[in-house]
């Protein structure tokens, strides 16, 4: 089925370890997002992509970089976990002539 | 700084009781406001994208309409399998790449 496919969907990291989400979508979309949701907070946006090659920081960017790898890859990357980055990840992607986002089904991740 | 709120945070209905969710925001220019649905476990999924005041959209139960300074989600005669978790968002006429998300009011229907 077409959509966006999300890596992994459970992870458990100690405080300082790295890892990298994978997102990738399949409907020619050009712009692409990552989300943190927490419990009472709703969704922040951390990085997006407007366009393959350009990157930017959206409201809760600290302690994340992203790769816009090509059209279809964006991936999220934490160098150093901490406890406060224990959330539930999406990534979204959005075409323009639709709107609305087409979200994936998140990464659970918990740091210890 | 702009800002969404939805209410009530959580709203418990039995089956056939209609009700509305509301959802208030400040934005310094709104391009579009959006309702989804998110089901537990699940990423949200889009519903309704209303773009001026006095629009309405309609999706079965759910009808979704806009004023200057909030947005309303009417859910008629609902049936548990509405129960879920509805998030609102607006979306910036000057940065399209920009959507605030409001915390989500979480409707459980009872059969």
């Amino acid at each position: 089925n077409a959509g966006v496919t999300q890596t992994p969907k459970f992870q458990v990291l100690k405080t300082g370890q790295s890892m990298t989400l994978q997102c990738a979508q399949d409907m020619n979309h050009n712009s692409m997002y990552w989300y943190r949701q927490d419990p009472g907070m709703g969704l922040r946006l951390i990085y997006y992509s407007a366009s393959e090659g350009t990157t930017d920081k959206g409201e809760v960017p600290n302690g994340y970089n992203v790769s816009r790898l090509n059209k279809r890859e964006f991936s999220l990357r934490l160098e150093s976990a901490a406890p406060s980055q224990t959330s539930v990840y999406f990534c979204a992607s959005e075409s323009r002539d639709a709107y609305g986002y087409t979200f994936g089904s998140g990464t659970r991740l918990t740091v210890v | 700084e702009d800002q969404v709120t939805q209410s009530p945070e959580a709203l418990r209905l039995q089956e056939g009781e209609s009700s509305s969710l509301n959802c208030s925001y400040t934005v310094s220019g709104l391009r579009g406001l959006f309702w989804y649905r998110q089901d537990p476990g699940k990423g949200p999924e889009f519903l309704f994208t209303l773009y001026s005041a006095g629009e309405e959209k309609e999706k079965e139960r759910l009808k979704a309409t806009l004023t200057k300074k909030e947005s309303f989600l009417h859910i008629t005669a609902p049936k548990p399998e509405d129960s879920a978790t509805y998030l609102c968002a607006v979306q910036e006429v000057y940065n399209f790449n920009k959507f605030y998300f409001g915390s989500g009011t979480k409707l459980n229907v009872k059969p």
